[in-house]
């Protein structure tokens, strides 16, 4: 069993519609939560970064942290075609360097 | 903001062949890794370089093997390039600050053993 689980998709939706994408985790020492946003041929590009648990928000994108229940989510809202891309989760410990992706979760906006 | 810097954008070598996929982490990021990504799949950890010393090893062939420079650059070797060695190879860099430690990756060399 993978250390982060993320649902693969592909996940289809209208334009302004608001997305959802999850990921769940096993490890109870991970303390840092990064969503990264991936365009096909381009390298994974950091889109949101928490620390432990909460809510962070940037423009329209929201990272949520539960680690009571090792869930992590990233909330699009008001998607734009623009957003179409992989969404990989990712996730480390204070100590080692070591970083745990999810195997993301393909999106796309429709216009 | 200055970011990975990675070279080729492209290769394309033929079985049994070596390759060498160099890396520029961003300025004054301590740590670099390397990574394989094959399609519709995530990053797999190779190696990783902390301070030009290895600090991690991941997933690599025995046939892999990577070094980080005075210069910090970093570059991953391959021999007896294989089929299945076919993928996209990230490079990323972070730093330990006060928020922690985030990767940020190059946009990566793309494989192709022919």
């Amino acid at each position: 069993q993978k250390e982060v689980e993320q649902d693969p998709g592909p996940l289809s939706v209208p334009e302004g519609a608001i997305v959802s994408l999850n990921c769940t985790y096993s490890n109870s020492a991970f303390q840092y939560f990064m969503w990264y946003r991936q365009y096909s041929r381009k390298g994974p590009e950091l889109l949101m970064y928490t620390y432990s648990s909460g809510n962070k928000e940037d423009g329209r994108f929201t990272a949520q942290v539960d680690k009571s229940s090792k869930y992590i989510s990233l909330f699009i809202r008001d998607s734009q075609p623009s957003d179409s891309a992989t969404y990989l989760c990712a996730m480390s410990a204070p100590t080692g360097n070591q970083f745990y992706f999810g195997t993301g979760t393909s999106l796309t906006v429709i216009p | 903001a200055a970011g990975v810097i990675q070279s080729p954008r492209h290769l394309i070598k033929e079985k049994r062949e070596t390759a060498t996929l160099k890396c520029y982490p961003i300025p004054r990021h301590d740590t670099v890794y390397w990574y394989q990504q094959g399609p519709g799949q995530d990053p797999q950890f190779l190696i990783s370089f902390y301070e030009k010393m290895q600090s991690d090893k991941g997933s690599i062939p025995d046939r892999f093997s990577a070094q980080q420079f005075s210069d910090y650059h970093s570059e991953l070797n391959m021999s007896s390039l294989e089929l299945g060695d076919s993928a996209l190879y990230f490079c990323a860099s972070s730093l330990v600050d006060s928020l922690g430690s985030r990767l940020h990756f190059g946009n990566g060399t793309r494989l192709t053993v022919t």
